[in-house]
C-alpha cells in the first residue's frame, strides 16, 4: 500500500548540531509539506514543495531548510539545532490542486539538549 | 490571510451523548475546510472535508460537519460519542484562490474526552 513514512521516529541531539529528518511518500504526490506541532500552537507550516526542485518557506522557516530532488522525498534539515526547535515534526503530502487532502506521516519527536 | 479558530481547548462529553467540536474560519473568498483527528503518539488522520455543494458533510467513524457560510463555521458533530473518540481534533482551512496555493492553516486543536 502507498504510504508516507518519517525517520527517525525519535531523535535526541545537542545544540548546534546539524540534523536531517527524512520524509518519504510512495503516492507519487506532487505536494509535500513539513509542519511542527507544539502545545498551544497547533500545527505550523515550516516549508513546502509543489514539485521537484520547488521549495517554499512557510510560517516558521527560520533555521530550517529543505530540498526536493525527486518526487518521493522531502528531507528537512536543521542547520544548527536550537532548544527552541524541540518539537514534534510532521510531514504531509497531497496530489495537487486546492481541494486535495493532505495525508500525514507518523511524526518525528526531536529533542534538542 | 486565512485563519481558523477552535474556541475550546477541551470538550468533555459522556459516552452515548452527542458531541460537537467547534471551528470558525476567516478567509477572503471561498474556503476549503478540513477536519483531522490525532490519537496519542500518532500522525493526523483525515476525517472529512467541505469543498462545495451540500453544507452537511459526512466523514469517517460516523462524524459529520456542517458548513455555515453566514456564521463562518464548520463544527464537527457526532450523534453518539464513543470512548474511542477521545483524541485531539484539528480544524483546517484553505482559501480557494486559484492555482498554486495549497497551504492549510490549522487551528490549535481541541482535546475531546469521552467519559464512560
Amino acid at each position: 500500500d502507498a504510504e508516507i513514512t518519517q525517520s527517525p521516529r525519535h531523535k535526541i541531539t545537542e545544540t548546534g548540531r546539524q540534523v536531517t529528518l527524512a520524509c518519504h511518500q510512495t503516492w507519487n504526490h506532487n505536494n509535500m509539506f513539513w509542519y511542527r506541532q507544539d502545545l498551544g500552537h497547533g500545527l505550523r507550516l515550516i516549508h513546502y514543495s509543489y514539485g521537484v526542485h520547488d521549495t517554499n518557506k512557510g510560517e516558521v522557516s527560520d533555521g530550517y531548510s529543505v530540498s526536493r530532488s525527486n518526487t518521493e522525498d522531502l528531507p528537512l534539515t536543521l542547520e544548527s539545532a536550537a532548544s527552541s526547535q524541540t518539537s514534534v515534526y510532521f510531514c504531509a503530502s497531497s496530489v495537487s490542486g486546492g481541494a486535495d487532502t493532505q495525508y500525514f506521516g507518523p511524526g518525528t519527536r526531536l529533542t534538542v539538549l | 490571510a486565512q485563519s481558523v479558530a477552535q474556541p475550546e481547548d477541551q470538550v468533555n462529553v459522556a459516552e452515548g451523548n452527542p458531541l460537537t467540536v467547534k471551528c470558525t474560519y476567516s478567509v477572503s473568498g471561498n474556503p476549503y475546510l478540513f477536519w483531522y483527528v490525532q490519537y496519542p503518539n500518532r500522525g493526523l488522520q483525515f476525517l472529512l472535508k467541505y469543498i462545495t455543494g451540500d453544507n452537511l458533510v459526512k466523514g469517517s467513524y460516523g462524524f459529520e460537519a456542517e458548513f455555515n457560510k453566514s456564521q463562518t463555521s464548520f463544527h464537527l458533530k457526532k450523534p453518539s460519542a464513543l470512548v474511542s473518540d477521545s483524541a485531539l481534533y484539528f480544524c483546517a482551512v484553505r482559501e480557494f484562490s486559484g492555482a498554486g496555493s495549497y497551504q492549510l492553516t490549522f487551528g490549535k486543536g481541541t482535546k475531546l474526552s469521552v467519559i464512560p
